[in-house]
Order: C-alpha cells, then sequence, then structure tokens
C-alpha cells in the first residue's frame, strides 16, 4: 500500500506571512492524484487544491499553491499571505490512478496555527 | 444541495451496544467511503463502495459493516462496540473518473464506554 508522510505534526505561521507544509508519498506508481484537505475546528474536511501527477505544472488555488517534485515524491502546499481562517489541520493525500478500489491514502497531518 | 450528510453527530454507546451509523449524499456520486480519525494516525478507511451494490474492506474493517443500501446511502454498522472504537467517523462520496475528489460529511463522534 501507498503510504503518505507528513513529517511536521504543528506549524505556525505569523498573520500575512507565507508558510510551507510537507508531504511526502511512497509509490510505484506513474500516475496518480494528489491533495491537500483542511480540517478546522469544526471537523469538516474541505479540499484545498489537487494536482494530477502526469501534469507537470503545480497547482495553484488563490493563496494556496503546491510544489510538485515527482522524482522526489514530495508534494508540499504553500499558503501565502496566511489569514487567521487558515488556521486547522492539514492532510496530504494520495490516490491512485489505476487502483480500481478507489482508495485514498491520507497522511498524519500537520496542525497549523496562524499568530495575529 | 446539501452534499454528504452524516447522522448523529454524536454518540455514547456501553460496551457491546449495537448501533448503525448513516450516511448521505445528494450529488449523485458513484462511490462512498467510511473513515476513523484517530489523534495522531490520521484517517484511516474502514469500508468503500465503489458503486450501487458493491462494498469492500478498506485498512481497518474488523468490528464493522457496511450497507449500500441505494445509490445516496451508505450506512456503517458497530455490532458489538469496543472501547477501540471510540473515535470520529467521516463519510465521503467521490464521482467515477477523472480526479474524484472525496468529499466529506461533517462527522460522527462516537464515544464507547
Amino acid at each position: 500500500a501507498q503510504t503518505v508522510t507528513q513529517s511536521q505534526p504543528e506549524m505556525s505561521v505569523q498573520e500575512a506571512e507565507t508558510v510551507t507544509l510537507s508531504c511526502t508519498y511512497d509509490t510505484s506508481e506513474s500516475d496518480y492524484y494528489l491533495f491537500w484537505y483542511k480540517q478546522p475546528p469544526s471537523r469538516q474536511m474541505i479540499l484545498v487544491i489537487r494536482q494530477e501527477a502526469y501534469k507537470q505544472q503545480n497547482a495553484t488555488e488563490n493563496r494556496f499553491s503546491v510544489n510538485f517534485q515527482k522524482a522526489a515524491k514530495s508534494f508540499s502546499l504553500k499558503i501565502s499571505d496566511s489569514q487567521l481562517g487558515d488556521a486547522a489541520m492539514y492532510f496530504c493525500a494520495y490516490r491512485s490512478v489505476a487502483n480500481t478500489g478507489n482508495q485514498f491514502y491520507f497522511g498524519t497531518g500537520t496542525s497549523l496555527t496562524v499568530i495575529p | 444541495n446539501a452534499g454528504v450528510t452524516q447522522t448523529p453527530k454524536f454518540q455514547v454507546l456501553k460496551t457491546g451496544q449495537s448501533m448503525t451509523l448513516q450516511c448521505a449524499q445528494d450529488m449523485n456520486h458513484n462511490s462512498m467511503y467510511w473513515y476513523r480519525q484517530d489523534p495522531g494516525m490520521g484517517l484511516r478507511l474502514i469500508y468503500y463502495s465503489a458503486s450501487e451494490g458493491t462494498t469492500d474492506k478498506g485498512e481497518v474493517p474488523n468490528g464493522y459493516n457496511v450497507s449500500r443500501l441505494n445509490k445516496r446511502e451508505f450506512s456503517l454498522r458497530l455490532e458489538s462496540a469496543a472501547p477501540s472504537q471510540t473515535s470520529v467517523y467521516f463519510c465521503a462520496s467521490s464521482e467515477a473518473g477523472g480526479l474524484e475528489t472525496q468529499y466529506f460529511g461533517p462527522g460522527t463522534r462516537l464515544l464507547v464506554l
């Protein structure tokens, strides 16, 4: 099974500053999808951004962008101009294209604190 | 359009009791999932249903059963609850094909005494 590793259990950032959350994964597949989900205190899981492995261009969604390094199996999330509402747990997730079982694999999460 | 809904939001059980967690989605998604979330362990897949009429085990299926009642509904049953099943349970759904982004329900917090 694929594994997803988030090596930073906790991170903090000053409001309006930039922070990068790390994610690495282990796979032998060549095509797959990667996701970042946000879980605020309400516990609702919210999709932040997604990336298709066959696309070399890094995905961006407003203040959120990723640095996808396929050879290094790295998928970091950059949050620019951090806002208080960005405070949450962030999960990295992997999904195989070839996996007909539709399984997603999640990392253990990074808790982000935004300091006013 | 409510997305993914779950009931109940919170439940306390005694060891050995049974209960069913309900999940419904109104997005016409083919695939549905049940996860549990424990501190320091992220989300772990319990069972999933790739399409109506099919179910498969995930990473941690022991102690659980599921039913895909129809395309909209996917229930999770604990036949004899144990304290180790104290957790937060999330239901999710996704389309088949494409990026298959998962959409999550609000979660059910379960405490087994």
